[in-house]
């Protein structure tokens, strides 16, 4: 697994777009950037994930640079309801398992 | 998180009790995991349990043990639970066991006195 860096946290407003970075400089070439986010006394909800190419799901964007190296979520138009811990995890454990760093706490103001 | 149950929600234990946490998913899913997370720290692998019948050790398994009761149960055991235990555990699945989307219970809330 590679180590990612995220901001330990961000604000944003409500109806404007979030972009969250991770850097993963470390990354090999069949590693998978995936995100999580859990909302406060919740487990970890799958977000979305990708190789090389973005990636459009309901709930975000993953925009993937050319190099791996980093990735940005992009939450088109935060609500109140997208405060949460945001977890970039690139790769994972030998028995398919996520490790989980820190993660970037989003809060979003009305 | 409909598909992935967990019990009980809260549960509070003295020094050398044992209990099992429970977990049930309906999603049909082969992997199953269990996870325990402490404050502001991001969650560690205890057991993976590939298929039923098969459990394989993680990050942190001393203290506990696993039962992959059929392809639906996977329950977590605290044989002798010691306040180090305290802890948010989750339990989780996944239709395979190579990265894919992993699906989480609410998770149990263990307090060990």
């Amino acid at each position: 697994d590679a180590k990612t860096t995220q901001p330990n946290s961000m604000e944003s407003n409500e109806e404007e777009p979030v972009h969250l970075p991770c850097n993963h400089s470390t990354i090999s070439g069949t590693d998978y950037i995936h995100w999580y986010r859990q909302l406060p006394s919740q487990g970890p909800e799958y977000v979305i994930h990708g190789l090389t190419s973005n990636v459009n799901n309901r709930m975000a964007s993953l925009a993937i640079a050319e190099d791996r190296k980093s990735s940005t979520l992009i939450l088109h138009r935060a609500t109140l309801r997208d405060a949460a811990v945001y977890y970039c995890i690139a790769g994972g454990g030998s028995q398919g398992n996520l490790i989980f760093g820190k993660g970037t706490k989003l809060s979003v103001k009305p | 998180n409909a598909g992935v149950t967990q019990t009980p929600k809260f549960q509070v234990l003295k020094t050398g009790q044992s209990m099992t946490l429970q977990c049930a998913q309906d999603m049909n899913h082969n992997s199953m995991y269990w996870y325990r997370q402490d404050p502001g720290m991001g969650l560690r692998l205890i057991y993976y349990s590939a298929s039923e019948g098969t459990t394989d050790k993680g990050e942190v398994p001393n203290g506990y043990n696993v039962s992959r009761l059929n392809k639906r149960e996977f329950s977590l055991r605290l044989e002798s639970a010691a306040p180090s235990q305290t802890s948010v555990y989750f339990c989780a699945t996944a239709f395979g066991s190579v990265f894919q989307p992993q699906h989480f219970g609410d998770g149990t809330r263990l307090s060990i006195l």
